[in-house]
């Protein structure tokens, strides 16, 4: 069965930039039919979608967060990556990385167990 | 931009039938997937196109979509079915998400 496993620090400083890696295992981040996302939780909060990549590498982004992500994708080592720069307490939240199916609307049907990160000096 | 509602909480009596909406424009147009997130736990997708079952989820969660509004129905409401419940939907290459439902079963 497909897992996602994210991976990175727990605390981040103001101002700094967060990084994660999503690691994909028993299955290819290398398929047609799927996106790869990363979605987060503030505390106590909904979700909120942050951007998918395709394994091309063509990422999409949530318009109130482009100016400060990256999404990428490293094929030969079934990996994703998420970088947030210029965090504040207000990027404090769960992170999930989840496997998205192109043919339902970006359905996510495989999500990581999720990191909290905590913006904080 | 585009936005889903959802009510902030449903309330159900055990046995009884639990409806969570999500409006957003058109919405009937789009594909709607729906998530129950458990506390402490990651979303678990229990509704995509609007209707279908991803394999593991009980027959008792059904899905609908037309007009302006989407719904998630849970016949039977079971106390291990309280949480969470999240719509989300595909719109101009964004993924959108509902506000979510907190599912209370007294």
């Amino acid at each position: 069965q497909l897992q996602l496993q994210e991976s990175g620090p727990g605390l981040v400083k103001p101002s700094e930039t967060l990084s994660l890696t999503c690691i994909v295992s028993n299955g290819s981040i290398y398929s047609s039919s799927y996106y790869w996302g990363w979605i987060r939780q503030p505390p106590g909060k909904g979700l909120e979608w942050i951007g998918t990549i395709y394994y091309t590498g063509s990422p999409y982004y949530n318009p109130s967060l482009k100016s400060r992500v990256t999404i990428s994708v490293d094929t030969s080592k079934n990996q994703f990556f998420l970088s947030l720069s210029s965090v504040t307490a207000a990027d404090t939240a769960v992170y999930y990385c989840a496997r998205h199916l192109m043919i339902a609307a970006s359905a996510s049907d495989y999500w990581g167990q999720g990191t909290l990160v905590t913006v904080s000096s | 931009s585009y936005e889903l509602t959802q009510p902030p909480s449903v309330s159900v009596s055990p046995g009884q039938t639990a409806s969570i909406t999500c409006s957003g424009d058109y919405l009937g147009t789009k594909y709607v997937s729906w998530y129950q997130q458990k506390s402490g736990q990651s979303p678990v997708l229990v509704i995509l196109q609007d209707v279908k079952r991803p394999s593991g989820i009980p027959a008792r969660f059904s899905g609908s979509n037309s007009g302006n509004t989407a719904t998630l129905t849970i016949s039977g409401t079971q106390a291990m079915d309280e949480a969470d419940y999240y719509c989300q939907t595909w719109d101009t290459r964004n993924v959108i998400f509902g506000g979510g439902t907190k599912l209370t079963v007294l």
